[in-house]
């Protein structure tokens, strides 16, 4: 099962900052909190991953709590192209032979 | 970021047939690549992991018979659906570790899909 709880969808309007934020209250010490996409019918597109620290990257920002208990992801920018689903997974770093594990994701939708 | 590839993108087969997907890192080499399948509207759900140069470990539910899986090179996994069949209609996604990613923490990077559809 999935470790982490997202909303099912959200809403953003084009040029808007896009949050979409992920629960994972039995997160482990040695598990980074990783953020893919899917865009429809494409596989998942790797955006930002951390440990403790907020990121943040071309694509996106992350920002972890202190407690490391939920973590937000930022789009400052939302356009229509980054409509699709958002996966929010923890996963143990440094285990070559761990799969990633999804859950349901949020569906973000962004409209003109 | 690293590339992974898969061939085809999409096939269509006739039931009863087998068919073989490729998963290739294009630029990196990985000792362990892990196969999904995603039915319409559904999260994506581990089948298997493949391992260079061993056998697969499969996922409980998922038969090992039928979806063959061959890891023979560090930048290289197959998965052949043998004796198809229109359940097995779906999108079979692969992926792979990077170990190399700076910063802590290796990064995971997927194929663009496979669809197969089973007539």
């Amino acid at each position: 099962d999935a470790k982490t709880t997202q909303p099912p969808s959200m809403d953003c309007a084009e040029g808007r900052a896009a949050n979409l934020p992920c629960n994972h209250s039995t997160i482990s010490g040695n598990e980074y909190v990783y953020w893919y996409r899917q865009i429809h019918s494409q596989g998942p597109q790797y955006i930002i991953h951390g440990l403790k620290n907020n990121e943040t990257n071309e694509m996106a920002s992350l920002i972890i709590t202190e407690d490391r208990k939920s973590s937000t992801l930022i789009l400052p920018h939302a356009t229509l192209r980054d409509t699709a689903v958002y996966y929010c997974i923890v996963s143990p770093s440094n285990q070559a032979g761990t799969a990633l594990i999804f859950g349901k994701g949020t569906t973000l939708s962004v409209s003109s | 970021g690293a590339v992974v590839s898969q061939h085809p993108s999409w096939v269509i087969c006739k039931s009863g047939t087998s068919v073989k997907i490729e998963c290739r890192s294009l630029d990196f080499q990985a000792t362990t690549m892990f196969w999904y399948r995603q039915f319409p509207k559904q999260s994506l759900m581990l089948m298997a992991t493949s391992n260079e140069g061993s056998k697969a470990t499969y996922e409980q539910g998922v038969e090992k018979d039928k979806f063959l899986i061959n890891h023979a090179s560090l930048t290289l996994s197959t998965l052949t659906v043998t004796s198809a069949h229109p359940e097995d209609s779906s999108f079979y996604i692969c992926s792979a570790r990077d170990i190399r990613a700076p910063g802590g923490g290796n990064t995971i990077y997927f194929g663009e899909g496979s669809w197969l559809t089973v007539v």
